[in-house]
């Protein structure tokens, strides 16, 4: 079965830029979405079909999918970037996939 | 607005089933694909089950293979989780969510809705 591997942590300090990858076979060649969720709250969908920003979400949010790997990439991080983020891909066998999530902290 | 509700969980013994709900309002419901999705606590986003706008395509997670069914009903703008045979594992906040196609994402959430499995 097909398989997405994050990191289950990242820290940055704020006004930074926090990088969060999401690892699969030939990820590249799917399209990979990301999703924020803060504690107690629904996911929100963050970038969508690799690099696409829905209306509403900052600028500072981008993404990149390449190989194997896709990026989240949030530049001049928040506080109120601080929630998990969850990558996520279909895939013609085992349909929808998620990866672990990644807890990221600003300190 | 877009809104979807869910409704139905709680808490149900080991081998019992139970059925959720998802309303979709503030959009046209019979033309868009809905997935389950599952949080067991402090763990993360598990996908659970997919139904298409027609109802000519169901998935399932292996974890629920067997156990769930999905269905909808596009005249009352509703869809639902049938999950019989429930074990501890299964114990979690379901998610109903929106995607117009198999590769899309998936755009709104509900707030969710806790199933919790024990004696």
């Amino acid at each position: 079965s097909y398989e997405l591997t994050q990191p289950p942590s990242v820290s940055v300090s704020p006004g930074q830029t926090a990088s969060i990858t999401c690892s699969g076979n030939d990820l590249g060649g799917k399209f990979a979405h990301w999703y924020q969720q803060k504690p107690g709250q629904s996911p929100v969908l963050v970038i969508y079909q690799d690099t696409k920003r829905p209306s509403g979400i900052p600028e500072r949010f981008s993404g990149s999918n390449s190989g194997n790997t896709a990026t989240l990439t949030i530049s001049g991080t928040q506080g109120m970037d601080e929630a998990d983020y969850y990558c996520q891909a279909w895939d013609s066998n085992t349909v929808w996939v998620f990866g672990g999530g990644t807890k990221l902290t600003v300190l | 607005q877009v809104q979807l509700v869910e409704s139905g969980g709680g808490v149900v013994q080991p081998g019992r089933s139970l059925r959720l709900s998802c309303a979709a309002s503030g959009f046209t419901f019979s033309t868009y694909g809905m997935h389950w999705v599952r949080q067991a606590p402090g763990k993360g986003l598990e996908w659970v089950a997919f139904i298409w706008y027609d109802e000519s395509n169901k998935y399932y997670g292996d974890s629920v293979k067997g156990r769930f069914t999905i269905s909808r009903d596009n005249s009352k703008n509703m869809f639902h989780l049938q999950m019989n045979s429930l074990r501890a594992e299964d114990t979690a906040v379901y998610y109903c969510a929106r995607v117009a196609g198999f590769a899309e994402p998936l755009t709104v959430w509900g707030q969710g809705t806790l199933v919790t499995v024990s004696s």
